[in-house]
């Protein structure tokens, strides 16, 4: 089985600051891991993902992410916050030998960013 | 850029009424799936399809099914609705690929079953 954990509901950050939404996985073997962004009444869009190699991954709109094996994470990170980063966030992780080909989300954390 | 549609951005209907979702894809990828989204569980999987006619159950298929009879379209069904299936749903596309390529999501159908 695979999951995952967003341990912050939200995540309250001042325009300007670095920002980072947390996740952890459960996989058996090696993860595939992804991030993706909600903005309001819209679908989830991707920003980045982790499938091999540098364990620090570069995104969209500024963001990148680490991945750490040995702590089971895959924290989202941004050096510096935009009042426009304000949404909700979703990790996703699956196992490389999932056969099912499909991905399990975290609870989702909001993140939000104030002038 | 991918495009993911859904036909309606709001849905209302009634207790016991089949209800039907479309989602329409136009990048030729083989996985359709169907999510439900409620606040603090995340995207539950509720089918996905891998080709044409075929289909997989997710985590939460119960209540529900699906049909994919061509290539771009993946339809959700509710066969009879209830109002524990008031939800927001969403449709995403992918590559079949090594299970690496990233999901293409549609912007959402909020459904409200009265």
């Amino acid at each position: 089985a695979q999951s995952v954990a967003q341990p912050e509901d939200q995540v309250n950050v001042a325009e300007g600051n670095p920002l980072t939404v947390k996740c952890t996985y459960s996989v058996s073997g090696n993860p595939y891991l992804f991030w993706y962004v909600q903005y309001p009444n819209r679908g989830l869009q991707f920003l980045l993902k982790y499938i091999t190699g540098d364990n620090l991954v570069k995104g969209s709109y500024g963001f990148e992410a680490e991945f750490n094996k040995s702590q089971t994470s895959f924290h989202l990170k941004k050096p510096s916050a935009l009042v426009s980063d304000s949404a909700l966030y979703f990790c996703a992780v699956r196992a490389y030998n999932n056969a099912g080909n499909m991905l399990t989300f975290g609870g989702g954390t909001r993140l939000m960013v104030k002038p | 850029d991918v495009k993911v549609t859904q036909s309606s951005r709001y849905l209302v209907k009634r207790t016991g009424e089949k209800v039907f979702l479309e989602c329409v894809q136009d990048m030729d990828h083989e996985n359709m799936f169907w999510y439900r989204q409620d606040p603090g569980l995340g995207l539950r999987l509720i089918y996905f399809s891998y080709d044409v006619k075929m289909k997989e159950k997710g985590d939460i298929p119960e209540g529900y099914s699906v049909s994919r009879e061509k290539k771009e379209r993946f339809s959700l069904i509710l066969e009879s609705a209830s109002t524990n299936q008031t939800s927001m749903y969403l449709c995403a596309s992918s590559y079949f690929g090594q299970g690496n390529q990233p999901q293409h999501f549609g912007d959402g159908t909020r459904l409200s079953i009265l």
